[in-house]
């Protein structure tokens, strides 16, 4: 069960775009369309952002985006705000019937 | 609105056992999988167990396979983390979760605020 692999920080200006990456294997990522992605702020809860590689929980801002190429998934948040900075996480269903996150990406906006 | 209410974390030695529980009320709880999920001070998020909507399916990381066993009372919106040889590695908050379907194969659409569990001697 070894962790997926994100960026440790990204960092981007207010009305930019930026990507996080998720790489995993074949066993998890590029095996299922089972890829999540996860916001925390300092102090709070996660909260979903994108499940099933690329849908949206209901009141979940479209500028936030999923997608997914082989092992590696990616979250898009587009027309960065202030309020984005935040910790990121994806998480993955895995072949053995387990879940497995990534390390958290630390989102800076400048 | 959802809502998932953590208890049962505190201070436990080292081998010794804790038992938490997460009450579950604004959804059909049973036709949900649920989790529980670990966050060490400082550290990012770990998937510690997971179990289906009938408890025909569990899931454990392997940092916890035979020492914690997940289950859930359907009739009670309960869910449960009995959690035995405690050590040191366990020290975290632990948050219930609950699943996008009712299977295990997806992630984890609410969540609770949490429960610390602190292992020392």
């Amino acid at each position: 069960q070894s962790a997926l692999t994100q960026p440790a920080s990204v960092s981007g200006s207010p009305g930019q775009s930026i990507t996080i990456s998720c790489t995993g294997t074949s066993s998890d990522v590029g095996g299922y369309n089972s890829v999540s992605w996860y916001q925390q702020h300092p102090g709070k809860a996660p909260k979903l952002m994108i499940y099933d590689v690329s849908k949206r929980p209901s009141g979940v801002s479209n500028r936030f985006s999923g997608s997914k190429s082989g092992n590696t998934a990616s979250l898009t948040i587009s027309g960065l705000q202030a309020a984005d900075e935040a910790d990121y996480y994806c998480d993955s269903y895995t072949s053995s019937t387990t879940l497995v996150f990534g390390g958290g990406t630390k989102l800076t906006v400048l | 609105e959802v809502q998932l209410v953590e208890s049962g974390g505190g201070s436990a030695q080292p081998g010794r056992s804790l038992r938490l529980s997460c009450a579950a009320s604004g959804f059909t709880f049973d036709d949900y999988a649920m989790h529980w999920v670990r966050q060490a001070p400082g550290k990012g998020l770990e998937w510690v167990s997971g179990i289906s909507w009938d408890s025909d399916s569990t899931g454990y990381a392997d940092s916890v396979k035979g020492r914690f066993s997940i289950s859930r009372d359907n009739a009670k919106n309960s869910l449960y983390l009995q959690m035995n040889s405690l050590r040191a590695e366990d020290t975290a908050l632990y948050y219930c979760a609950k699943g996008v379907y009712y299977d295990l194969g997806s992630g984890f659409a609410s969540w609770g605020q949490g429960t610390l569990v602190t292992v020392s001697s």
